[in-house]
């Protein structure tokens, strides 16, 4: 069975310092994909990055980075310069095929991880 | 630009009332899907649909129902309410195929008293 564990429940940080979330994954795929979605305090989930197994590039978009490192099973998430608006839980997932014909995909989500950034 | 819509967006049940949560998408994607959100437990999977026609089961079926007539709808039956199913319903769509991006909506809060 798939898994994703975010150890960090909570974190705090003041503006601008830089904060990285944690995501640990177990899956018996071999091609398998990872995201990281952001649900902010109104409660909508917004897709981030899209990660495939086959690609260990590290990503950057703007002040947001990810680490992806198949040997650890790892896919974290830098903050950089951190900003109040960045105050939202972030959760990470992993996906799994569903239905015949592999015709679907699941999400198997961590338990997310709560940033405050404060003034 | 709709993307995936669902309503109500908030709503509260006595126990053994029934209820259906809509769900449309306009991007035409054949794979919809619901799930619920609880403190400290992520997402989980209801039920999925793969197109019209054609549903299944995901992680937490019991006590909901669903169907797909059409490819923009995805409505989700709760059949007879309990407190166990208070929680953050999400709606999701994506193309078909494994890995594609999911989009969800925007979030149905309910509450059963």
């Amino acid at each position: 069975a798939q898994k994703v564990t975010q150890a960090q429940t909570e974190i705090s940080v003041v503006e601008k310092e830089d904060v990285t979330l944690d995501c640990v994954y177990e899956t018996r795929d071999t091609t398998y994909y990872l995201f990281w979605y952001k649900q902010p305090p109104s409660g909508e989930l917004g897709f981030l990055i899209r990660r495939n197994s086959f690609d260990e590039q590290n990503e950057i978009s703007g002040r947001y980075s990810w680490n992806f490192q198949k040997s650890t099973s790892s896919f974290n998430f830098t903050i950089t310069a951190s900003q109040v608006v960045d105050s939202a839980v972030y959760f990470c997932a992993l996906s799994e095929a569903v239905g015949k014909e592999t015709s679907g995909s699941r999400l198997t989500f961590g338990e997310g991880t709560q940033l405050t950034v404060n003034p | 630009n709709a993307g995936v819509t669902q309503t109500p967006k908030f709503q509260v049940l006595k126990t053994g009332q029934s209820m259906t949560l809509q769900c449309a998408q306009d991007m035409n994607h054949e794979y919809m899907s619901w799930y619920r959100q609880d403190p400290g437990m992520g997402l989980r999977l209801i039920h999925y649909s793969v197109g019209a026609g054609i549903t299944d089961q995901g992680e937490v079926p019991n006590g909901y129902n669903v169907s797909r007539s059409t490819t923009e709808d995805f409505p989700l039956r709760l059949l007879s309410a309990a407190p166990s199913q208070t929680s953050v319903y999400f709606c999701a769509s994506s193309y078909s195929g494994v890995g594609n991006t999911i989009y969800f909506g925007e979030g149905s809060w309910l509450t059963v008293v």
